[in-house]
């Protein structure tokens, strides 16, 4: 089974500011990490994804994404905000099997929102 | 092309009616999930189809939950006798077995469901 804690539920931040999203996992197994972001109003849309390879992996919107194995964290990162950032964060989790596929179900943080004001 | 897409967007009923929930993955994509989004919380997992089978539903929180997928495509949710805790955001995804996008899941905007 997996868990995903996401350590601050509410991120005001000023525009054109880093930012820095947390979150930490736990698994019996070795996982793949996502982080969704969700817009008012709309669906869940994938930022990045880690599989596997390099550490740090870069998605959408200049976001990017470190994954220590370590400290089971899979921290987001952005290092100048805008407005339009403004959003709910979500870090999810999928368990891998033992041919290297997901075993389909995500868990997901509950959730950080992030307000970038001007 | 067409993302998934679920219908209907809103849905208010009464407590103990049955209610159907309908999800159009991406096409071509041969598994569907389903997921429960309560105010406040991050979505949580239901039921995980592959082609036709439900592989996972181990996340069904009790038998007043079921799901069906019975051509491999479209699937629907059913909720019989409906309680106020039942309401929430019902989200679907799909995701497709090609290589290099085999772990990542699109997401459909989510049925809001409301029970009075």
């Amino acid at each position: 089974a997996q868990s995903v804690t996401q350590l601050d539920s509410q991120v005001p931040v000023f525009e054109e500011a880093p930012v820095e999203l947390r979150c930490n996992y736990s698994s019996s197994v070795s996982v793949y990490l996502f982080w969704y972001v969700q817009y008012p109003n709309q669906g869940l849309q994938l930022l990045l994804k880690y599989l596997s390879g390099s550490t740090l992996v870069k998605g959408i919107n200049g976001f990017e994404a470190e994954f220590n194995k370590s400290q089971t964290s899979f921290h987001l990162r952005k290092p100048s905000v805008h407005i339009s950032d403004t959003a709910e964060y979500f870090c999810a989790v999928s368990g891998m099997s033992a041919g290297g596929t997901s075993y389909g179900k995500l868990t997901f943080g509950q959730g950080t929102i992030l307000t970038v004001h001007p | 092309g067409a993302g998934v897409s679920q219908t209907p967007s809103n849905k208010v009923t009464e407590k103990g009616k049955y209610v159907e929930l309908r999800c159009d993955p991406i096409s071509g994509h041969t598994a569907l999930y389903w997921y429960r989004q309560s105010l406040g919380q991050g979505p949580e997992f239901l039921i995980y189809f592959q082609g036709t089978g439900a592989a996972d539903d181990s996340g069904l929180p009790n038998d007043r939950f079921f799901a069906v997928r019975p051509e491999g495509s479209v699937s629907t949710l059913k909720i019989q006798r409906t309680e106020r805790g039942d309401s929430a955001v019902y989200l679907c995804a799909s995701s497709s077995l090609a290589s290099g996008r085999r772990n990542e899941q699109f997401f459909g905007p989510g049925t809001r469901l409301t029970v009075l």
